[in-house]
């Protein structure tokens, strides 16, 4: 089975600008979180869905939307980058607290 | 929120030492967690260890949650060993997500 996926895998935008990055759970998993990890740092927690409901938010503002697809997908969207943005995105997939499934991240860099 | 506090932020071996990496948690804490992350980014679970001891390998995980720590032990370091590690709970109540430790940079040089 392949494990969760995400894309694009690195990716470069400027100031002011709007990124969507995509997350394709493990097949069976109707739970996705994204967290953000800005380099030296552990991961932080932004969003979870289940069943296409936000579930659970992090401290981020409101630049940073998501939502989850009928098939469970997902996607992040931040508007308005910032040069503070930069960092590996990664989602994750779950069926329950104690099995939680990483993807290999997007990297942003914002110029 | 709750805290996760990891120990020590860096560590450098040789190769065939042992190690171990240290975790202390805040009250209300529970789902404790270990992950690998490889120097590409890969975030990998080692172990979901709330409490008591669990052993997969080279590695082995124990936790006293009435301590509020956490310890993961490495033997016979490998090369491949090498990159961030790091405990991550789950607060009491509510749907929400990890909250992490700021990790644990190891170096098993050859």
């Amino acid at each position: 089975d392949a494990g969760v996926t995400q894309s694009p895998t690195h990716l470069i935008k400027t100031r002011g600008q709007h990124v969507t990055l995509r997350c394709s759970p493990i097949s069976g998993h109707k739970s996705v979180s994204w967290y953000q990890q800005v380099l030296g740092q552990g991961p932080q927690f932004i969003f979870q869905y289940y069943e296409k409901e936000e579930r659970g938010r992090g401290n981020f503002p409101d630049r940073f939307s998501a939502r989850q697809f009928p098939n469970y997908s997902s996607e992040l969207n931040v508007n308005a980058l910032l040069l503070g943005d930069s960092a590996l995105y990664l989602c994750a997939s779950s069926l329950a607290r104690n099995t939680i499934y990483f993807g290999e991240g997007s990297w942003l860099t914002v110029v | 929120g709750i805290q996760v506090e990891q120990s020590p932020p860096d560590l450098i071996l040789q190769e065939g030492a042992n190690s171990t990496l240290r975790c202390n948690f805040s009250d209300s804490v529970n789902n404790l967690q270990w992950f690998h992350q490889n120097p590409w980014g890969q975030l990998i679970n080692l172990f979901y260890i709330p409490s008591g001891t669990k052993q997969n390998g080279r590695l082995s995980a124990t936790t006293v949650a009435t301590e509020r720590y956490s310890l993961l032990y490495i033997s016979s370091s490998q090369t491949t060993d090498s990159g961030v590690y790091f405990c991550a709970a789950y607060s009491g109540g509510g749907a929400d997500g990890l909250t992490f430790g700021k990790g644990t940079h190891l170096i098993i040089q050859p």
